[in-house]
């Protein structure tokens, strides 16, 4: 989507270390930020969600932040895990529907 | 549930041939959205309905693409004529209401190939 910038395009790392993938968004009436994730031939699914009331959210291994004044938000994995290889997509939402980055390709080597 | 359920899931037609997409949302769930899916654009919205009626359309590339909710309960994407550049991943996907912050459930996906 033109209104979410997201990169890396693809990130590789060896299994074990952190990945960090980054978007911006350009409409400040965005207050929600999903992460979908999206293995090779299947749908996208949702792995984690922020707010905007929120800065910082994590769940195991994945976790999110959100500077709503530098309008960026992060999607952080630690300990990758070579099952953790996936697209994954940034999305913003401010009205009925959510835009898209166009993905970052994560691999993850053993 | 089962899901957001699409059909066919795989489809390879003819240039000029008409193409329907079919959805089924998640039982109970008020919105609807088409989205299609290229290398190049990545997701891209193409129409979303709320309460089986069409919001924004913005997203249609033409008007060879036209959709459908007659029912709460399923919506149709249909191209008419094809062509060889709408070959792409159709997803269709539902939320339980409409507006931010509401998870939107995508479907398998619909790969369709226009030769």
């Amino acid at each position: 989507g033109e209104n979410v910038e997201q990169h890396p395009s693809t990130l590789s790392v060896q299994e074990g270390d952190s990945a960090v993938i980054k978007c911006t968004y350009s409409d400040s009436a965005s207050n929600y930020f999903p992460w979908y994730k999206q293995e090779l031939g299947k749908r996208p699914q949702l792995i984690i969600d922020i707010r905007s009331n929120v800065g910082e959210k994590k769940d195991q291994r994945i976790a999110v932040t959100l500077n709503k004044t530098a309008k960026h938000f992060s999607l952080h994995i630690t300990e990758t895990q070579p099952e953790d290889s996936a697209v994954y997509f940034c999305a913003e939402g401010s009205g009925y529907a959510l835009n898209f980055g166009k993905g970052t390709s994560l691999l993850v080597t053993p | 549930d089962a899901g957001v359920i699409q059909s066919p899931r795989h489809e390879v037609t003819e240039m000029g041939q008409e193409v329907t997409l079919r959805c089924k949302p998640i039982s109970g769930h008020n919105s609807l959205f088409w989205y299609r899916q290229t290398m190049m654009r990545g997701l891209e919205l193409l129409i979303y309905f709320n309460n089986n009626v069409p919001i924004d359309d913005s997203g249609m590339p033409e008007d060879r693409f036209s959709a459908k909710m007659p029912n709460a309960s399923f919506s149709t994407l249909k191209i008419q004529p094809s062509e060889p550049r709408d070959s792409a991943v159709y997803f269709c996907a539902s939320s339980l209401v409409a507006g931010p912050g509401n998870t939107i459930y995508f479907g398998e996906g619909s790969w369709l190939t226009v030769v």
